[in-house]
């Protein structure tokens, strides 16, 4: 059975920095390219960013420009872990993130998968 | 970016009714689109993937259609656990798009 475990999330002051966990397991987590997607509070889902599997040499990382250059996305395969370090936190990044996995390794596959999730908050 | 747009963005529905929402892709992403369904407090869940293909596991009461510009979810008779909102997502190119979702309440 696919699990993946998001952690990490907590309170963080605005400029701070963050960065998030996503142990997956239950399927070979190298040959997977992986997301992250986040919910604001009462709001809807919106994509973050996506790294491709090792099929896809594990270096294509895609980013929503509200992220883009202040959030990175990373993996370790050997430890079955995404990761999202997350920098110059705003208040508007508050959300719960969650983690996903695609059906393939490209970055070009539907996510089939979702984490449960771990509440991120941005306030003084 | 691709602009996604779900209608309705809520309706209320009896048990046993047919249920259909539409999601629109500002320009044509062939079949590049699933379904997921997210219930309160919980993590979404993928229903249909590549615009019809459902997911293993998922009720067959569920059926997807369309391509290019035009998508269809279409609950065929709606049961008790289906009260949920749905999103639309494209994955025909960078960066992914969600519609803004459908609330699926009881009348």
């Amino acid at each position: 059975e696919v699990q993946l475990l998001e952690s990490g999330g907590g309170l963080v002051q605005p400029g701070g920095s963050l960065r998030l966990s996503c142990a997956g397991s239950g399927f070979t987590f190298s040959n997977y390219a992986m997301s992250w997607v986040r919910q604001a509070p009462g709001k809807g889902l919106e994509w973050v960013s996506t790294i491709s599997g090792s099929g896809d040499n594990g270096d294509s990382t895609y980013y929503a420009d509200s992220v883009r250059g202040r959030l990175t996305i990373s993996r370790d395969n050997s430890k079955s872990t995404l990761y999202l370090q997350m920098n110059s936190l705003r208040a508007e990044d508050t959300a719960i993130y969650y983690c996903a996995r695609d059906f393939g390794d490209s970055g070009y596959y539907p996510i089939d998968h979702w984490g449960q999730g771990t509440l991120v908050t941005v306030s003084s | 970016a691709i602009q996604m747009t779900q209608s309705p963005s809520s309706l209320s529905a009896s048990v046993g009714d047919r249920v259909t929402i539409t999601c629109r892709a500002s320009q044509g992403i062939r079949d590049d689109l699933g379904w997921h369904q997210q219930k309160p407090g919980r993590a979404p869940k993928l229903l249909i993937y590549s615009a019809s293909t459902l997911q293993s596991g998922v009720p067959s009461r569920f059926s997807g259609s369309g391509s290019g510009t035009d998508f269809t979810l279409t609950i065929s008779s709606l049961q008790p656990e289906d009260f949920a909102t749905y999103y639309c997502l494209q994955d025909y190119e960078y960066p992914r798009t969600f519609g803004q979702g459908t609330k699926v309440e009881l009348k």
